[in-house]
C-alpha cells in the first residue's frame, strides 16, 4: 500500500528557476522528513517537520507540513544544477517506528 | 558518516537460489531497517528490528526474512530468489531524536535472473 503520493514524478527546469513538489497522503502522520538521494547513493536527510502547519528553511529550500499534518510541500527558490537529485518524503506513523516513503520526484536542473 | 555497512554491494544470482545481504553498524543504535527502491514505487519498508532478536514486517515482507542476532548486524535473506525481487536494496538506522530520522548505506545492488 503506498500511503504518499509526490508530485510531479519528473521535473526537469533551467537554472534560477522555482519550483515546488508535493507531497499529499489520505493518513495522518507523526511527523514528515524530506529525503535527496543522488544516483548510487542512498538517501540523505534534508528536514524534518512534525508540527501542523509548520513551515522550516534551509537555504533556498522552504518545507511546509500541511495543517492536518497529511501533507507537505517542497519549494525551492532560484534552483541550482547541485539541487538535481531524487526527493523524497516521508511520513512517521504514530509510534513512529515506521516511515512510509513517497513515490519520489526527480529533480533536473539544467545549466 | 553514519556508520552504516551493506555487503555485499552487488550481486547476480539465479532464481531459485538464497541470499543473503547483510547490513552492519558501528552507532549502536537500536533500530534497523531494510527497504528495496524500484522505479515508481520509492522506498518501500521489508522489515525493521526494535532491538537483537526483535523484528517486525514491513509491508512488502513475503518471500524475505530477516535476523538480528547482535545489535551490530542485521540481515536480509531471500530463501529462494525471484526474478520479482531483482532491486536496490537499502539499510538503514534510526537516528536518536524522537522524529526518528534514517540513515541509509549505500544499497546493495541485487540482480535475480
Amino acid at each position: 500500500t503506498q500511503l504518499l503520493e509526490q508530485s510531479p514524478q519528473f521535473l526537469s527546469i533551467q537554472e534560477g528557476e522555482n519550483l515546488t513538489v508535493y507531497c499529499n497522503s489520505s493518513s495522518v502522520f507523526s511527523s514528515l522528513q524530506w529525503y535527496r538521494q543522488e544516483p548510487g547513493e542512498g538517501p540523505v536527510l534534508l528536514v524534518t517537520v512534525v508540527t501542523g502547519g509548520e513551515v522550516k528553511k534551509l537555504k533556498r529550500l522552504t518545507f511546509q507540513f500541511g495543517d492536518a499534518r497529511k501533507d507537505s510541500s517542497l519549494h525551492i527558490t532560484a534552483a541550482q544544477t547541485g539541487d538535481t537529485g531524487l526527493y523524497l518524503c516521508a511520513g512517521g506513523e504514530g509510534t513512529g517506528n515506521q516511515f512510509y516513503f513517497g513515490t519520489g520526484t526527480s529533480l533536473t536542473v539544467i545549466p | 558518516d553514519a556508520g552504516i555497512t551493506q555487503s555485499p554491494r552487488h550481486k547476480v544470482t539465479e532464481t531459485g537460489t538464497p541470499v543473503t545481504l547483510r547490513c552492519h553498524q558501528t552507532e549502536n543504535h537500536r533500530y534497523m531497517y531494510w527497504y528495496r527502491q524500484d522505479p515508481g514505487h520509492g522506498l518501500r519498508l521489508i522489515h525493521y528490528s526494535y532491538g537483537v532478536k526483535d523484528t517486525d514486517k514491513g509491508e512488502v515482507s513475503d518471500g524475505y526474512s530477516v535476523s538480528r542476532s547482535k545489535t551490530e548486524d542485521f540481515l536480509l535473506t531471500l530463501e529462494s530468489a525471484t526474478s520479482s525481487q531483482t532491486s536496490v536494496y537499502f539499510c538503514a538506522i534510526r537516528g536518536v531524536a524522537f522524529t526518528g530520522e534514517l540513515f541509509f548505506g549505500e544499497g546493495s545492488r541485487l540482480t535475480v535472473l
